[in-house]
């Protein structure tokens, strides 16, 4: 069975410019989620989808969005890059919304560089 | 807020031994506990998870203590192996969302 997906698994960004990143969840998984993990620290939350909609949202800043597609699949995208968005993104999926004895099952990532 | 911490930033032992990993917690209001592995490379891997109401359960070669007293949380790890190498992170439960406060790790090496 596959895992939880992630695309592109490295990008290299300059300051001011967009990214997109990508994370199809393990079949059957509804709620999705994605941390930051800046080198040498733990993942930090950024946001919650389930059934589409947003359902928690970390400390970010605005430039930081989500969405939630039909088949569950999800997009984050950063506006206006800065040097300390350097990091790895990470996508997580699980069964339900709410957790609790509901496992996050983590993506390798994706390792974004800010020039 | 919550905040979650290590004891240790790194841990060196060698195979065969046992190995404890230590964590804090701030909240005494948290619920649910985790600890992850990750590798090089790749994202957090689930090893064991705790329900506020247990103060120890045991699963493969691994077992998780939590004393809430002094809001303090271990990992031990029977008979290390090599493969036992990676950044370990304890998580706690921020309250729903799927939304877990992530302590800053400890790197286990384990050498022959």
């Amino acid at each position: 069975d596959a895992g939880v997906t992630q695309s592109p698994t490295h990008l290299i960004k300059t300051r001011g410019q967009h990214v997109t990143l990508r994370c199809s969840p393990i079949s059957g998984h509804k709620s999705v989620s994605w941390y930051q993990q800046v080198l040498g620290q733990g993942p930090q939350f950024i946001f919650q989808y389930y059934e589409k909609e947003e359902r928690g949202r970390g400390n970010f800043p605005d430039r930081f969005s989500a969405r939630q597609f039909p088949n569950y699949s999800s997009e984050l995208n950063v506006n206006a890059l800065l040097l300390g968005d350097s990091a790895l993104y990470l996508c997580a999926s699980s069964l339900r919304q709410n957790s609790g004895a509901n496992v996050l099952t983590f993506g390798a990532g994706s390792r974004l560089t800010v020039l | 807020g919550e905040s979650v911490g290590l004891h240790l930033p790194t841990l060196s032992v060698q195979e065969g031994d046992n190995s404890i990993i230590n964590c804090a917690y701030s909240n005494s209001a948290s619920d649910y506990f985790i600890w992850y592995k990750q590798e090089s490379g790749k994202g957090p891997q689930f090893i064991i998870d705790i329900r506020s109401n247990m103060d120890k359960r045991q699963g493969q070669r691994v077992t998780v203590l939590l004393n809430k007293t002094v809001k303090h949380l271990s990992l031990q790890i029977a008979a290390t192996q090599p493969g036992d190498s990676a950044v370990y992170f304890c998580a706690v439960d921020s309250g729903g969302y799927n939304k877990l406060i992530f302590g800053a790790g400890t790197r286990l090496a384990v050498h022959p």
